[in-house]
């Protein structure tokens, strides 16, 4: 079985600053990871996803994500925010042969002009 | 998205009663998921299918029911509705793992 740790509930930024987001992952088995973006009272849209190959993975809306396997991490960057980016993120990850995703808890990224 | 509704997409009922959500896809995709969203437990599976008549359990699958008898369409019920089923609820469909998901617009539900 895989879980999902997202390190920060809630993550409070600048417009135009650089944000992260952590997310730790456990897994004996090799995973694929994900991160989805949940805007007010609307269902989730994939952001991006890692399969397999470049472990620097660039995703919609100038988002990107970083897979390290050693320290079983995919943390997910933007070098500038806008305020449209408030909204909350998930990260979800699932095994190869898995059928489902176990999603973490949520970080809720607030921009402030 | 255009590909997968839910509905419906608010329902109060109260506490004993049954209820039935409906997810309903065009995609033609071999997964569909059940899945709850409540504030510090991000998203549990509940049930999910892998095929019609095919379904298993999630993590949260105490008190609630599945079916899919047809490839587009996966209900999840409610046989007695408590408080503590209060939710909003999301369906998800997926062609397969790497593929990621799509999700409904979700269904909140209050039960009183």
């Amino acid at each position: 079985a895989q879980s999902v740790t997202q390190l920060d509930s809630q993550v409070p930024v600048f417009e135009e600053a650089p944000v992260e987001l952590r997310c730790n992952y456990s897994s004996s088995v090799s995973v694929y990871l994900f991160w989805y973006v949940q805007y007010p009272n609307q269902g989730l849209q994939l952001l991006l996803k890692y399969l397999s190959g470049s472990t620097l993975v660039k995703g919609i809306n100038g988002f990107e994500a970083e897979f390290n396997k050693s320290q079983t991490s995919f943390h997910l960057r933007k070098p500038s925010v806008h305020i449209s980016d408030t909204a909350e993120y998930f990260c979800a990850v699932s095994d190869l042969q898995g059928s489902r995703l176990t999603f973490g808890e949520g970080t809720q990224l607030t921009v402030n002009p | 998205d255009a590909g997968i509704t839910q509905s419906p997409r608010h329902k109060v009922t109260e506490t004993g009663t049954p209820v039935t959500l409906r997810c309903h896809q065009t995609e033609n995709h071999r997964y569909m998921y059940w899945y709850r969203q409540d504030p510090g437990h991000g998203l549990r599976l509940i049930h999910y299918s892998y095929g019609v008549k095919d379904t298993d359990k999630g993590e949260v699958s105490d008190g609630y029911s599945v079916s899919r008898s047809k490839t587009e369409d996966f209900l999840l019920t409610l046989e007695s509705a408590t408080s503590s089923q209060t939710s909003v609820y999301f369906c998800a469909i997926s062609e397969g793992q790497n593929y990621g998901y799509t999700f409904g617009s979700g269904t909140r539900l209050t039960v009183v």
